[in-house]
């Protein structure tokens, strides 16, 4: 079946530092990918997608390129904020198997140091 | 504005007890979804939909049921079948394209 690994957190930077959070995914079909992020006591919002091989989806700062041949999208941003203090999932959806449903990875907590 | 409201945002549950929790959605998406949140372990899915009057189990749907009977509507009951129902629900939509998600701001139920 489908799955999604994440790199295992918590993540732990300084304001202004580079952030990679990784992303690998298996899927029988032709998924599209994305990142959701959480912030404390709330619902999933969207960051960025991406529905083919090569696209790179980007969002306030944040960017991820889907790799087919390495079935990764890891997420990047290069300059992070207190802000930006979240859970980050990554996310697949597979056209070819299951309409719709989202398969998510185990979330990335990231906390952003002053 | 359009969007998903989920009520209550705080739930409370004796042991043995039923509880019912509410999605709306007034964005005229067919899909709907339910996801259970622990710690640690990501968002599972619950029960989906992708049409009134129609929805399929999801990974997770023991001790759980749902209904679909308006387009806007679909709510989630926690059954005292549910053996550890203690955890962050959330409901989503979707036009099931690519992208087309849409979560709610979720119901914390914790058991008493």
């Amino acid at each position: 079946g489908d799955s999604v690994t994440q790199m295992e957190g918590p993540v732990t930077l300084s304001e202004e530092a580079f952030l990679t959070i990784n992303c690998t995914y298996t899927a029988t079909g032709y998924p599209s990918l994305f990142w959701y992020v959480q912030y404390p006591g709330e619902g999933l919002q969207l960051l960025l997608k991406a529905t083919k091989a090569d696209d790179k989806g980007s969002n306030k700062g944040f960017e991820a390129t889907y790799r087919k041949e390495t079935t990764s999208f890891h997420l990047e941003k290069g300059s992070v904020q207190v802000s930006d203090s979240a859970v980050y999932f990554c996310a697949l959806t597979d056209h070819g198997t299951s309409y719709g449903k989202l398969t998510f990875g185990q979330g990335t907590i990231l906390t952003v140091h002053p | 504005d359009g969007g998903i409201t989920q009520s209550p945002k705080y739930l409370f549950r004796k042991e043995g007890q039923n509880v019912t929790l509410s999605c709306e959605q007034n964005l005229n998406h067919d899909a709907m979804y339910w996801y259970r949140q622990d710690p640690g372990q990501g968002l599972r899915l619950i029960y989906y939909s992708q049409i009134v009057n129609d929805f399929q189990k999801g990974d997770i749907a023991e001790g759980y049921s749902v209904s679909r009977e308006k387009k806007e509507s679909f709510p989630l009951t926690v059954t005292s079948a549910q053996k550890n129902p203690t955890a962050f629900y959330l409901c989503a939509s979707s036009t099931g394209a690519a992208g087309g998600y849409t979560f709610g701001s979720g119901t914390r139920l914790t058991v008493v």
